[in-house]
């Protein structure tokens, strides 16, 4: 069965700094890998999506996500971190395209001013 | 553009109590869903609708009723409450399966006493 792990449950970071939150899949076979932000009393908003092709992916607001099937990750990246970017991330894998998204269990980003 | 609107924002039941949850999009979508996010679980798939009058079980169907008997609306039902239970309730959308990007309401906070 397909799943996701996020290890870290809340990452802080300082405005202006580098950030990368880690996502770790598993599933034999070609994912296809998401990752969702939930801004604070909001509904979940695609960043970025993964279908078999170049590793690297760029999203919306500056994200970037680089897929590694020898790692079985699915890491995702920003170059500097702005306090708007202060929300939950959640990182998500689908099987064969189908209908059904596998979520992770989100990491809260906090950002210091 | 389009939206997802959820009803009500806050619901607040006894136990045993069955509890309907409404969602409306106007996008013109295909397909719907219906998500529970649990703090430091994630999300997980309670129900689905592929179309109109199509039903289908997620991972977390037991204890809950969906209907899909329009395009753009999906409810949901929990059939008895659980004392003490707390969740946020998320209803999405698509034009089909994963490969369209799935379009999130604000949820439904619901709080059992």
């Amino acid at each position: 069965a397909q799943s996701v792990t996020q290890p870290d449950a809340r990452v802080t970071v300082s405005e202006g700094a580098s950030l990368q939150l880690r996502c770790k899949y598993s599933y034999f076979g070609t994912p296809y890998l998401f990752w969702y932000v939930q801004y604070p009393r909001q509904g979940l908003q695609l960043l970025l999506k993964y279908y078999p092709g170049d590793p690297v992916v760029q999203g919306v607001n500056g994200f970037e996500a680089e897929f590694s099937k020898s790692n079985s990750s699915f890491h995702l990246r920003k170059a500097s971190v702005h306090w708007s970017d202060w929300a939950v991330y959640f990182c998500a894998v689908s099987m064969n395209m189908g209908y059904k998204l596998t979520f992770g269990t989100g990491t809260s980003l906090l950002v210091d001013p | 553009g389009g939206i997802i609107t959820q009803t009500p924002k806050f619901l607040i039941g006894q136990e045993g109590q069955k509890l309907t949850l409404k969602c409306q999009q106007n996008f013109n979508h295909d397909t719907m869903y219906w998500y529970r996010q649990d703090s430091g679980k994630g999300l997980r798939l309670i129900y689905y609708s592929i179309t109109e009058n199509d039903l289908q079980k997620g991972d977390l169907s037991e204890g809950y009723d969906a209907s899909r008997e329009k395009k753009s609306s999906f409810s949901l039902t929990v059939t008895s409450a659980q004392k003490n239970e707390m969740a946020v309730f998320l209803c999405a959308s698509s034009r089909t399966g994963v490969q369209d990007t799935q379009y999130f309401g604000p949820g439904t906070r619901l709080l059992v006493l």
